[in-house]
């Protein structure tokens, strides 16, 4: 186990709803990274919080924003939910200091209907 | 523009052979190159981390080689167990030495005992 906590752990929305996701990072760790993982895809980045800024973004449209607390846990929000954000998110903390590995939380299973 | 592949048809081996996955990347200059597993429904876990200027690295029966040249990693799996079934993801840097990872779509293996 990873320490990194995860909540929920599924997660039922309709379309155009809001949803927050929430992640505990692993005790030390002050770098949280939010990615999304189609079925049968690897993860995509989403954006990464390090020392409660945002520290770098992908390719995703501004409905997916965040926030880092901080305890250096962290939030993701989604509004105006799609179909196509149906997905399992999952949330890695990372140490500066311990190097680039990605620790990761079990994810949360979003299905949008 | 940017590419890592891997094979998307699951490699399929017996117990007690070795296993063997490639990564390919395209339009990258990579300082690190990481491999991670992961369980169906979990979060990955991280395996080992190779950087530029290094050719192999080990972890007891895993082995991983970066070719910066041929753009190309290969991950070993020596004595393969049925409990190493699992999909296979590598992960490179996404701008040289940031860290944050961009993942490949992983690669599934299947040891049939």
């Amino acid at each position: 186990e990873t320490g990194v906590t995860q909540s929920p752990t599924h997660l039922i929305k309709t379309r155009g709803q809001q949803v927050t996701l929430r992640c505990s990072s692993q005790s030390g760790h002050n770098t949280v990274s939010w990615y999304q993982q189609a079925l049968g895809q690897g993860p995509q980045f989403i954006f990464q919080y390090y020392r409660e800024e945002e520290n770098g973004r992908g390719n995703f449209p501004p409905r997916f924003s965040g926030l880092q607390f901080p305890n250096y846990s962290s939030e993701l929000n989604v509004n105006a939910l799609e179909l196509d954000d149906s997905a399992l998110y999952l949330c890695a903390s990372s140490s500066r200091q311990g190097g680039e590995t990605q620790y990761f939380g079990p994810g949360t299973r979003l299905l949008v209907l | 523009s940017q590419k890592i592949e891997q094979n998307s048809e699951a490699l399929n081996i017996q117990e007690g052979k070795t296993a063997t996955l490639t990564c390919n990347y395209t339009n990258y200059s990579p300082a690190y190159l990481q491999w991670y597993r992961q369980d169906p429904g979990r979060g990955p876990v991280f395996l080992l981390l190779i950087r530029e200027n290094e050719k192999e690295k080990r972890k007891e029966r895993l082995k991983v080689t970066f070719d910066t040249t041929l753009k190309q990693s290969l991950f070993h799996i020596t004595a393969s167990q049925p409990a190493d079934s699992a999909t296979y993801l590598c992960a490179l840097d996404r701008s040289g030495g940031s860290y944050i990872p961009t993942f490949g779509r992983g690669t599934s293996l299947i040891v049939h005992p």
